[in-house]
């Protein structure tokens, strides 16, 4: 079963509103999360690596005020899109880190369908 | 410059013919090397971890092999339900995760 939980599935919100996009590792407590965006057909692109409790760290080029990143708990990372608008219109991935002792592994999240009318 | 290369791009193959995906990486210290499959419209379904050189893991139809410079997806007589993008990536010493680009596999039957 899936061991990263990640909610909603699909939204879709009206141009300059705000929608969050919820990660729960369900298994296990993750200090350090990701968050990635996901164009049709390419590459996963890195947005920024959230760690808890602590203020994310940005990718080059993701505005941070846009694209806000809280990791309150050791089982739980946010994602807010701020203002949205339809270029913010996307497939939002999430990841989680699980450190043991004998070795890491990093689970994703279904997935979140974004999109922006 | 930490770097994960992914060879092919796509790859076709009939039911049944068996193939390899390439990773090749440079990374200041290799904490961990991570395969993923991933459907369209799905998040990456983890398959395997290698931690050392020589370190081979297997699951079903696929497995995965790393020496010091690449990793290796070895998928034999495969099926059409193993049409996916492959994902590799690498975990360096400093935590930073590096994915490659994917291979595209459309297995035929």
């Amino acid at each position: 079963g899936a061991v990263v939980s990640q909610h909603p599935s699909w939204v879709i919100c009206k141009s300059g509103t705000s929608v969050k996009i919820e990660c729960r590792s369900l298994d296990f407590q993750a200090t350090t999360m990701f968050w990635y965006r996901q164009f049709p057909k390419k590459s996963l692109m890195l947005m920024a690596t959230s760690n808890e409790g602590s203020k994310a760290t940005y990718e080059q080029g993701v505005e941070k005020d846009k694209f806000l990143i809280n990791h309150a708990s050791l089982t739980l990372s946010t994602l807010t899109v701020t203002s949205a608008h339809p270029e913010d219109s996307s497939f939002y991935i999430c990841s989680a880190l699980d450190r043991t002792l004998s070795g890491n592994t990093i689970y994703f999240g279904e997935g979140s369908w974004l999109t922006v009318v | 410059e930490d770097q994960v290369t992914q060879s092919p791009e796509a790859l076709r193959l009939q039911e049944g013919e068996s193939s390899s995906l390439n990773c090749s990486y440079t990374v200041s210290g290799l904490r961990g090397l991570f395969w993923y499959r991933q459907d369209p419209g799905k998040g990456p379904e983890f398959l395997f971890t290698l931690y050392s050189a020589g370190e081979e893991k297997e699951k079903e139809r696929l497995k995965a092999t790393l020496t010091k410079k690449e990793s290796f997806l070895h998928i034999t007589a495969p099926k059409p339900e193993d049409s996916a993008t492959y994902l590799c990536a690498v975990q360096a010493w400093d935590d930073k995760i590096i994915f490659g680009k994917g291979t595209r596999l459309h297995i035929l039957p």
